[in-house]
């Protein structure tokens, strides 16, 4: 059975820190790894990873896979309050149809 | 661009009523997903459609749960006979083809009383 799964399940840092954030996989036909930022509402896409060891960059963000290890991070720099939120990785299934999803971490920025 | 929109945002049912959610998907989209996310769980898929086609429903419960993607006008979640624990929040996405990433909605947050 597919299976994604995320770590640390809550953070909590201050302004400034800089936090990485895990995702590890099982799926029978790995085609790429996604990662959502929700907040209140809607998640919001980050990234899409599909190539192993090429880092994806947004701002303060950025994301790498690693298919050996069948994982991937995110990390944030200079952390703001405004980062808090639930951050979710997803794989999609194997029929590529379905999104997979972690439980995701919850993270808070202090002042 | 407008992105997906769901309405509406708060539904309350009170136990055996229908309940309807609606998701038009982003402009140039043809591919229509529905999740739902229950209190402290992750998000679950229940059923991918498009224009007028149900691909794959495996995630959503055989009975009192449909969906559907008419050719005009758009998706359409329906809970027939609510009950408790139907309250989640349901979230639709789009994308344009079954390959890129899907864009989500707001969410419907359904509340069973």
């Amino acid at each position: 059975e597919d299976k994604v799964v995320q770590s640390p399940l809550s953070l909590v840092v201050h302004e400034g820190d800089t936090v990485t954030l895990n995702c590890s996989y099982e799926v029978t036909n790995f085609r790429s790894l996604l990662w959502y930022k929700q907040e209140k509402k809607a998640p919001t896409f980050l990234f899409m990873l599909t190539s192993s060891g090429i880092e994806k960059k947004s701002g303060r963000l950025s994301s790498i896979l690693d298919k050996k290890e069948l994982s991937s991070i995110l990390n944030i720099t200079a952390t703001q309050t405004g980062d808090s939120a639930i951050y979710l990785c997803a794989v999609p299934s194997n029929s590529g149809y379905a999104l997979n999803f972690g439980k995701g971490t919850s993270l808070l920025v202090t002042p | 661009n407008a992105g997906v929109m769901q309405n509406p945002r708060h539904l309350v049912r009170r136990r055996g009523q229908e309940a309807r959610l609606r998701c038009s998907p982003m402009k140039g989209h043809s591919h229509v997903y529905w999740y739902r996310q229950l209190p402290e769980e992750g998000l679950k898929f229940m059923v991918y459609l498009q224009k007028e086609n149900i691909i794959d429903e495996s995630g959503m419960p055989k009975e009192r749960f449909s969906a559907e993607f008419p050719k005009e006008g758009p998706s359409i979640l329906r809970i027939q006979q609510v009950v408790r624990g139907d309250s989640a929040a349901y979230f639709c996405a789009s994308s344009p083809n079954s390959q890129s990433e899907a864009f989500f909605g707001q969410g419907t947050r359904l509340t069973v009383v």
